[in-house]
């Protein structure tokens, strides 16, 4: 079983602070990992891809990527509370075609 | 340009009934995905479609399930008969091969509910 973990939360951050979601995943062949933002009752958005291993930054956003360790992270600096929202973790694999598998979602809710 | 287009947003029927979810997938985009999201188990691929063909449909959950493409605008998802274990949110992505991200864009859903 392919397992993309991620703890469910609530993450609970105060406005202005950074926010530090993580995702763990069980198959080595991933080789490509998404990070996307769900607001309550609306669907799935893309914020992040990363590739490679280290980081990629994107505005108040930084991905990073160790897979030695199998570990994603996403960064959310500057928190605002416009950010409360359940973040997605996903990866791909080389061998799964164009399938993408999900984590459950942490919930994170920034406090003004 | 429109996103991807799902019909009906909100649906309520009743056990042993027959369901039929529809999706326009982006114009242009040549890979179509089916996901259903539940509280208990996430988001779950059921199906995906290239150029219209069916690629993978092991997450289809039974034989009470099946997606179609007949062309690269349309698609749908049929439950038949419907199930209570079978309410969630269903939702249509497409994506572009090829691109820089191959980032998938989601739908707006379809929630059932079956009584």
């Amino acid at each position: 079983q392919k397992e993309v973990e991620q703890n469910s939360g609530p993450l609970s951050v105060p406005e202005g602070a950074i926010a530090s979601l993580n995702c763990t995943y069980s198959d080595r062949g991933s080789q490509s990992f998404f990070w996307y933002r769900q607001y309550s009752g609306k669907s799935p958005e893309l914020i992040m891809f990363i590739y490679s291993n280290g980081d990629k930054e994107d505005g108040r956003f930084t991905a990073q990527l160790n897979k030695a360790s199998q570990y994603v992270s996403l960064l959310i600096r500057d928190s605002q509370p416009s950010d409360s929202a359940t973040y997605l973790c996903a990866a791909r694999a080389f061998d799964s075609g164009y399938a993408l598998n999900f984590g459950k979602g942490t919930s994170l809710l920034v406090t003004p | 340009d429109a996103g991807v287009i799902q019909s009906p947003r909100h649906e309520v029927t009743e056990m042993g009934q027959e369901v039929t979810l529809r999706c326009k997938p982006i114009s242009g985009h040549d890979y179509l995905f089916w996901y259903r999201q539940t509280m208990m188990r996430g988001l779950e691929l059921l199906i995906y479609f290239n150029n219209n063909v069916p690629i993978d449909d092991s997450g289809m959950p039974e034989d009470r399930f099946s997606a179609k493409m007949p062309n690269a605008s349309f698609s749908t998802l049929k439950i038949q008969p419907s199930e209570p274990r079978d309410s969630a949110v269903y939702f249509c992505a497409s994506s572009l091969a090829g691109g820089s991200t191959d980032t998938q864009y989601f739908g707006p859903g379809t929630r059932l509910t079956v009584l």
